[in-house]
């Protein structure tokens, strides 16, 4: 079974600023993707970000990029110029390549302050 | 544009009632899930489908079943519910593929009193 951690159940930022949020994982399979879904408070799940395994570059979309270390088996969602829309929980889940199913870390509450 | 919709947002059942939690794609994914939210637990995943008619259990499927007679329908079954299960719900699909993100529903919030 894949395990998923985030260790930040909550994070402060101020509006323009940068913000990390932590996840690793732990996995025995050599191919596997890693996703960032944020949930605002309405409820919905938003993709944000993917990442696969063998991908030699870290991701990129917009303001957000991955922050992957293979090794240490980590996938830190940056976001740069946090904007007050930012504010909202972020999941980090990751795929095996022999399933089809995700598993989920537990979130992390992101709250930016003008 | 994508669509994964759900038939309640919000949902309020009494003990040992028989509920039906219905979600609808317009993608023609083949992949179907169901999850439950909770409070620092993250998302966990009650079912899955890979096909129509085809189901798998999930991490914690104890208490639910699942029903999939079209592909664009799945449907969650709480036989009996009990107030444990007062939860999130959410819907997700997906096409086949490391690569794929799901896509997913807004969410029902069931309160089983």
């Amino acid at each position: 079974a894949q395990k998923i951690t985030q260790t930040q159940p909550g994070m402060f930022v101020q509006e323009k600023e940068a913000v990390t949020l932590d996840c690793t994982y732990d996995t025995s399979d050599q191919s596997y993707g890693l996703f960032w879904y944020k949930q605002p408070s309405s409820g919905e799940m938003i993709f944000l970000i993917y990442q696969g395994s063998y991908d030699e570059q870290n991701a990129t979309e917009g303001r957000y990029s991955l922050n992957f270390q293979k090794a240490r088996k980590s996938a830190n969602l940056v976001i740069s110029a946090s904007q007050l829309g930012d504010s909202a929980m972020y999941f980090c889940a990751m795929e095996a390549s022999n399933d089809y199913k995700l598993s989920f870390g537990a979130g992390t509450t992101v709250t930016v302050r003008a | 544009d994508v669509k994964v919709t759900q038939s309640s947002r919000y949902l309020v059942k009494r003990t040992g009632e028989k509920v039906f939690l219905e979600c609808v794609q317009d993608m023609d994914h083949e992949n179907m899930f169901w999850y439950r939210q909770d409070p620092g637990l993250g998302l966990r995943l009650i079912y899955f489908s890979y096909d129509v008619k085809m189901k798998e259990k999930g991490d914690i499927p104890e208490g639910y079943s699942v029903s999939r007679e079209k592909k664009e329908r799945f449907s969650l079954i709480l036989e009996s519910a009990s107030t444990n299960q007062t939860s999130m719900y959410l819907c997700a699909s997906s096409s086949p593929g490391l690569e794929e993100t799901q896509y997913f529903g807004p969410g029902t919030r069931l309160l089983v009193l």
